[in-house]
Parts: C-alpha cells; structure tokens; sequence
C-alpha cells in the first residue's frame, strides 16, 4: 500500500530565504506526483506536476523535482514571501490504486515578515 | 481561467439527515473525484467516475454514499444518513484524462455534522 510521508510537518522562515520541503513515498509505481498549495480552511491549490519521466518542473519562484527510484521529490521555494505561508501537499497518482491520489500529511509552512 | 466549483461552501446538518453536496467539474474533463480532509487528518480518496458509472472506490466508501452525473454538468456526492464522523471538508476534483493528467480541485464543502 502506497505511503506518502513529508518533513518537516512544520516549518517557520523568515522572508526572503529559499526552502525545501520533502516528500517520501514507498512505492515507485506511480503515474505521477502533484504539489499543492492549500490555505487554512480552503481548498487545494495545483503548483506543479511532474509526470514519472520527468525529472523536475520549474513554475516562477517553485520548482520541483522528481527521483522516482528513491522514492522521492522536493519542492524548493526561491526568495520566500508572507503570501507563501500555507500548508504544502504532495500527492502520488498511483497505478495500484486506481489512478487515485495518495496525499502525504502536509508541511505548514509560515514565512515571517 | 476554468475552475472546478463546489456548493455549497458550508453545510451544517442533523444526524440522520440526507446531505447532497454539489460539484461543477470543468467542462471539458471527463474523470470525476471525490475526496475527503477530516479536520487536521490527511486527504482521503473517497471515489473515482469515469463515463457515467464508478471507476473505484475506498473502503470509506459505504452504502451510505453515492454520486451521480445528473445532468452532464453535474457531479455530486450524495450521504443518506450522515453520522457525526462524516463531518469533514469534501473535496472535488477532475482531470481530462487518466493517470497522467493534472488534476484540478474545488474549494471544498464544510459539512458539519450536529
């Protein structure tokens, strides 16, 4: 069964400094894997996918990157900003379980003014 | 930009009571999902729906939830008698394709449970 793990589970900056958030999962069978943005009491926010071939995708101050073999990816955050602060979620596509997302628990993220 | 939109935002209902909650996917997306965040717990899988008929479900998925495309614009999850633990925020999402595709959410529907 596939598991999505991510560390820190909380993580407090301040501005203007560049940022990894992690995100492990067990199985390497996977379609794909999504980062999100989600802000308290909202909905998830789509930032990048990075299909299973690919080994990294950039969106303006995001990128993230892929190592399918390991079991893992990063999301590096260049010059942070106060409206980055949100919770980030991974999600694997996993062929095992139907083309389902599988999320990981989340990083919360603050940056500080 | 297309959006998937979700109603209503916050729905608050007695046990016991019937609760349809609604989704607009976006329109030229043919995979339908519903997923569930209890508060301060994971995202869940709840089902997937693909050319009018269930594609998978998750073990939460009982016999006390079901989903419909009434009308081809329409996507909603239906629970007939909610408990107390089916409060949650509800998320739905679609994508154009299979596994491969980005997938795009709605905002989420609060239901509480009283």
């Amino acid at each position: 069964k596939q598991e999505v793990t991510q560390i820190p589970a909380a993580l407090s900056v301040p501005e203007g400094e560049n940022l990894v958030l992690n995100c492990s999962f067990t199985d390497s069978a996977i379609y794909n894997l999504q980062w999100f943005r989600q802000d308290p009491g909202k909905g998830l926010t789509s930032l990048l996918l990075i299909q299973s071939s690919q080994r990294e995708q950039t969106s303006g101050r995001l990128n993230a990157s892929l190592d399918k073999s390991s079991g893992r990816s990063t999301l590096y955050i260049a010059a942070s900003q106060p409206g980055d602060s949100a919770t980030y979620l991974c999600a694997v596509r996993d062929d095992n379980y139907g083309q389902n997302f599988v999320f990981g628990p989340g990083t919360r993220l603050s940056v500080l003014p | 930009e297309p959006e998937v939109t979700q109603t209503p935002s916050h729905q608050v209902t007695q046990m016991g009571q019937e609760v349809i909650l609604r989704c607009v996917p976006i329109s030229n997306h043919l995979y339908f999902y519903w997923y569930r965040q209890i508060l301060g717990q994971k995202v869940e899988f709840l089902v997937s729906f693909y050319n009018n008929e269930i594609s998978e479900k998750s073990e939460i998925f009982d016999d006390q939830f079901s989903v419909e495309r009434p009308d081809g614009s329409n996507f909603t999850l239906k629970i007939r008698s909610t408990k107390l633990e089916d409060s949650a925020m509800y998320f739905c999402a679609s994508t154009r394709g299979p596994g491969n595709t980005e997938a795009f959410f709605g905002q989420g529907t609060r239901l509480t449970v009283v």
